[in-house]
């Protein structure tokens, strides 16, 4: 079974600082794509970036990157010079090919002035 | 353009009733699929469906039921309800999965 664990359930940063929130999963398949969501207070969920596996290079999104570990099963994101709107519920989430996306518990991350 | 369009935004229930969650979208997406967000749980899949006319149960699939008549709609039916159920339950849809799924807003829902 395919498992998606994220160890740290909150991170503060200061704002314009760098923060790395980690992502590990467990799976034997070998193609399938990862993905950070982010939650604001209004609930919605929405899509940070997304890597696909068979692509070595890290995706990268503005201020957003990923380090994309495969060997390790390792997928953690770089928020660079954090805003105060940064300030949310990131999820990590794995899908391969039977539609079903798992999702990490959740790191809450507060960006402070 | 709505997106993935959720009703009710809350609901509270009282144990043994059943109600039907709505969700639509209007991207023409195949992928739809039913979420529960719980404290230190992340999403878990209720059911999800690859096109009109089929259905398939995720990981949480008791006390749900689901049928996808249109591409568009993909409603959420809880049977009887029961406490375990209080939850926060999203909708979400994907031209393909692997492409990342769009969320809708979501549904508080309790149940007493």
């Amino acid at each position: 079974a395919q498992t998606v664990t994220q160890s740290q359930p909150e991170m503060s940063v200061q704002e314009a600082e760098t923060v790395t929130l980690s992502c590990t999963y467990d799976t034997s398949e070998n193609n399938y794509y990862l993905f950070w969501y982010k939650q604001p207070p209004s609930r919605q969920m929405i899509l940070v970036i997304r890597q696909e596996a068979y692509k070595q290079q890290n995706a990268t999104e503005n201020r957003f990157s990923v380090n994309f570990q495969k060997a390790a099963k390792s997928f953690s994101l770089k928020i660079s010079d954090s805003q105060l709107g940064d300030t949310a519920m990131y999820f990590c989430a794995f899908w391969w090919n039977n539609n079903d996306m798992r999702f990490g518990a959740g790191t809450r991350l507060t960006v402070k002035p | 353009n709505a997106g993935v369009t959720q009703t009710p935004k809350f609901q509270v229930l009282k144990t043994g009733q059943s109600m039907t969650l709505q969700c639509a979208q209007d991207m023409n997406h195949e992928y739809m699929s039913w979420y529960r967000q719980d404290p230190g749980m992340g999403l878990r899949l209720i059911h999800y469906s690859v096109g009109a006319g089929i259905t398939d149960q995720g990981e949480v699939p008791n006390g749900y039921n689901v049928s996808r008549s249109t591409t568009e709609d993909f409603p959420l039916r809880l049977l009887s309800a029961a406490p375990s159920q209080t939850s926060v339950y999203f909708c979400a849809s994907s031209y393909f999965g692997q492409t990342g799924y769009t969320f809708g807003s979501g549904t508080r829902l309790t149940v007493v």
